[in-house]
């Protein structure tokens, strides 16, 4: 059981690029979400999903996108890449709404310059 | 929205005892969380309280007060390995969405 799993691990970007973060979780969970921690400011939603099909927007949602066309797979897309969002990107899932943890994947660091 | 308060630092010796206090303003309450963090990895859970009180877990215990928007993790026997980021965590008002506070870096000295 490898949880949740995210690629790449790091990753620089040119401004204006465009790139996929991967995020695959084998727990069968339905609801997966996107954060991404800046230094000292705490963990920020950007997209979430509750089952296949369904994705919306958390509280940074500008300038990503994303899709879930299966159970097990939440990419998360930027396009345009921007200093701004330079930042650990990370991905986690849980198994239904209220009191469950959230199973964090190790993140994905990006630079964008 | 919520608004999550935690201290920034803390710095306690190998073998004491570490109080780290959250306040949270929210618009319905579904429980609060407790995530540790090491540097450079990804956040792991710890505790969740919806009732008041005090929920022990080994050498962290969690402790809740709904009337004050208050919980604190409190840390026993400190080792060196509890050097890490804790957050404090409360669900927004659609109940599966996390809102974090900025966390609270705990630097554990020999």
């Amino acid at each position: 059981n490898a949880g949740v799993t995210q690629t790449p691990k790091f990753r620089i970007l040119k401004i204006g690029q465009s790139m996929t973060l991967q995020c695959t979780q084998d727990m069968n969970h339905n609801y997966m979400y996107w954060y991404r921690q800046d230094p000292g400011m705490g963990l920020k939603l950007i997209y979430y999903s509750v089952g296949a099909g369904i994705t919306d927007k958390g509280e940074v949602p500008n300038g990503y996108n994303v899709s879930r066309s299966t159970t097990e797979d939440f990419p998360l897309r930027l396009e345009l890449a921007a200093p701004s969002q330079t930042s650990v990107y990370f991905c986690a899932s849980s198994p239904g709404a209220g009191p469950y943890e959230q199973y964090f994947g190790p993140g994905t660091r990006l630079t964008v310059t | 929205g919520q608004n999550i308060d935690q201290p920034t630092e803390m710095t306690a010796t190998e073998g004491a005892i570490v109080q780290i206090n959250c306040t949270y303003q929210t618009s319905g309450f579904n429980g609060l969380f407790w995530y540790q963090q090491h540097a450079g990895e990804a956040p792991t859970f710890l505790s969740y309280n919806v009732l008041d009180g005090l929920e022990e877990k080994g050498r962290f215990s969690s402790f809740l007060s709904r009337s004050k928007g208050y919980s604190y993790l409190l840390l026993k026997e400190l080792q060196m390995k509890d050097s890490a980021s804790y957050l404090c965590a409360v669900p927004m008002r659609d109940d599966y969405k996390l809102s974090f506070g900025a966390g609270t870096t705990v630097t554990v000295r020999a």
